[in-house]
Parts: C-alpha cells; sequence; structure tokens
C-alpha cells in the first residue's frame, strides 16, 4: 500500500518550453501533497504544498507563476514548470500523505522522482 | 527556522554495523523518520519513530532518539553491499505537516 507514481520518470525538453510532470497516488486518497527539489549530491527542498481543491502553498523563494501546481483530484497532483530554462534541471519529487500502519499521524510516500534536463 | 544536520559520508565494511547520526533543532519536532535513497530513484521510508520514544527496533535497524540532546541515530546490523545508498533523517510537527530534512549521508559498505 501507499505507492506513489510519477510520470515521466525522465524529460529532456528545449529551453522556453513548458514541462508538466503527474504525481499519483495509486491505492490511497491524497488531500495533500507535497513537491520537492534536488539538485546533485543535495538534499531535497520543499518547493510547495499541494491541496486538493484548492490552491498550493509556495516556499518562499519559488516562483508560484513559473511552477504551476494543480491538484485537481484525490489522487493527482501536477507540476508544470513553465518556460523552462537550464537552470531549472534538476530532480523533481512528489510525496502524498497517508496514513501508515501502526501510526494515527500521516507520514509522507515519495514517488521515484522525475529528471528534467533542460537544453 | 527548522534545521536538520547529518554527517555527508560513512564508509563500512560488509557485516559491519554502520550508525549515521543526525541532529535537530526544533524542539517542538514530533516525528523523526528516516529515508534511504539509491541512485536516480526517490525516496523510501525505511523507519520512524515519535519523540515521545526513545528507541524502535525493526529487524536490522534500530533507531535512538536522545530528545534532550536533539541527536537521532539510524543504526543498521549486518551491513550489506545492498545497503549502499544515502540516508536522510528528516523532522516535521504535528502543525508543520511538511518534512524537513538533513543533508543526506552516504553509506558505501565495502565487500
Amino acid at each position: 500500500g501507499a505507492v506513489v507514481s510519477q510520470h515521466p520518470s525522465w524529460v529532456i525538453c528545449k529551453s522556453g518550453t513548458s514541462v508538466k510532470i503527474e504525481c499519483r497516488s495509486l491505492d490511497f486518497q491524497a488531500t495533500t501533497m507535497f513537491w520537492y527539489r534536488q539538485f546533485p549530491k543535495q538534499s531535497l527542498m520543499l518547493m510547495a504544498t499541494s491541496n486538493e481543491g484548492s490552491k498550493a502553498t509556495y516556499e518562499q523563494g519559488v516562483e508560484k507563476d513559473k511552477f504551476l501546481i494543480n491538484h485537481a483530484s484525490l489522487t493527482l497532483s501536477t507540476l508544470t514548470v513553465t518556460s523552462a530554462h537550464p537552470e531549472d534541471s534538476s530532480f523533481y519529487i512528489c510525496s502524498a500523505r497517508a496514513l501508515a500502519p501502526g501510526l494515527v499521524q500521516e507520514t509522507q510516500y515519495f514517488g521515484p522522482g522525475t529528471r528534467l534536463l533542460v537544453l | 527556522g527548522e534545521d536538520v544536520e547529518q554527517s555527508l559520508f560513512l564508509s563500512v565494511r560488509e557485516g559491519d554495523s554502520s550508525v549515521i547520526n543526525c541532529t535537530y533543532t526544533d524542539s517542538s519536532s514530533t516525528y523523526l523518520y528516516w529515508y534511504k535513497q539509491e541512485p536516480g530513484a526517490g525516496l523510501q521510508l525505511l523507519t520512524y519513530i515519535f519523540s515521545n520514544m526513545d528507541m524502535k527496533q525493526d529487524q536490522r535497524l534500530t533507531v535512538l532518539l536522545n530528545k534532550k540532546d536533539k541527536h537521532l541515530s539510524l543504526r543498521i546490523a549486518d551491513t550489506q553491499t545492498g545497503d549502499s545508498a544515502i540516508y536522510f533523517c528528516a523532522e516535521t510537527d504535528t502543525g508543520r505537516r511538511a518534512l524537513t530534512f538533513g543533508s543526506g549521508t552516504r553509506l558505501q559498505v565495502q565487500p
């Protein structure tokens, strides 16, 4: 249980194009999903919190017009990198909160990540 | 703000025990986690501990929490080459919900 998928797993695009990344909770519903960004050999940095049916909450320094987040259903959140540039190249990871066995507090389960390379 | 720190690298021989350490600053941390990340992959939840616990054991994994010193450790017994990965500790509190991650510790297991 608590499987999170991401699509695509990797993408190469030209500078100036937009890229959409999907995050799905496969066997559970997630009212809240999180989007993280990871640069090589670095830790995960939270970009935004995606809430189903409402606007995403962005972390300081993350441009909401650049990284569009849509959480249209309880099992799907999308991150669109608009007008991508080479500095947007990174590993993007989503997570979804679920109630793990034996826990009363939801914990986060992570997708496999999407590697974006902008040429 | 919240801060979580880890040593960057640990090398052990196969069969030995590995101990990965983590310190955090947020005294309101309620839940602490250990995640494993293999190259090019997402994060796998290994284990977790509540702040009102001192120790948790799960097969080869032992988590120790010193809440007074805000110190968390992960011990892997009988370390195998398949344990080579980056290990992240993370914390959250009930109010914040998002995770704050450490920088990750790269574990290298020598055959």
